[in-house]
């Protein structure tokens, strides 16, 4: 089946550890993109990203690095520099071409920072 | 950017239809609307998409209005399982692919 795995499903983690948030999409998309979401909040976006080894800001970046050196693959690092880690995080992919860009999301993943 | 303005919940009575209304005045001519719903605790899901004209599919309708300031997403006969979050979505006309979330309407479905 054709989709976005995110992994694990829940994160625990210490404060002050970096921690990397695994996003896999298999419908080969060429955009990718990172969501965090607050308990009763819409989604903000963090990162995303075009093409491979390319990736842009999104509204919140400060305390979050990616990468993509694989089409299929944009991991998320949560690093100690972010402040209030604790959230629930998207993971999404879309095409390029064409005129929809419709964005399949995953199942997300639930990070828990103490 | 282009944002969007939803009313923060609505309720339904199951079998009803469910009219989630959207504002998004600022919309540029080449974008399109988009619809997407998250049930708790989970990724949200694309409904549906247009540009002007009114669009229909398995899960809903969409209506944009002639000057494509408003929109409203049409669940016909609602059920429990439509209890979510609605988000209308602007696609940012920056030659990026930025996708801009709002609040969303929370809609709950009466039995």
């Amino acid at each position: 089946d054709g989709g976005i795995t995110q992994s694990p499903k829940y994160l625990f983690r210490k404060e002050g550890q970096n921690v990397t948030l695994s996003c896999e999409q298999n419908l080969n998309h060429d955009a990718m993109y990172w969501y965090r979401q607050d308990p009763g909040q819409g989604l903000r976006l963090i990162y995303y990203s075009q093409i491979v080894n390319d990736f842009q800001k999104g509204d919140i970046a400060e305390g979050y690095s990616v990468s993509r050196e694989k089409k299929e693959s944009f991991p998320l690092t949560v690093t100690s520099a972010q402040k209030n880690p604790t959230a629930f995080y998207l993971c999404a992919s879309s095409m390029l071409w064409g005129t929809y860009y419709e964005q399949y999301f995953g199942p997300g993943t639930r990070l828990t920072v103490t | 950017d282009a944002k969007t303005t939803q009313p923060p919940s609505m309720d339904c009575a199951e079998g009803r239809a469910a009219n989630l209304p959207c504002n998004h005045s600022t919309i540029s001519g080449n974008e399109y609307v988009y619809w997407y719903r998250q049930i708790h605790s989970q990724g949200p899901q694309y409904i549906i998409h247009g540009l002007k004209n009114n669009e229909t599919n398995e899960m809903a309708s969409l209506i944009i209005t002639e000057d494509r300031k408003s929109s409203t997403l049409i669940l016909p006969h609602a059920t429990l399982r439509d209890t979510a979050v609605y988000y209308c979505i602007v696609r940012v006309p920056s030659g990026t692919y930025k996708y801009i979330f709002g609040t969303g309407t929370r809609l709950k479905v009466l039995a």
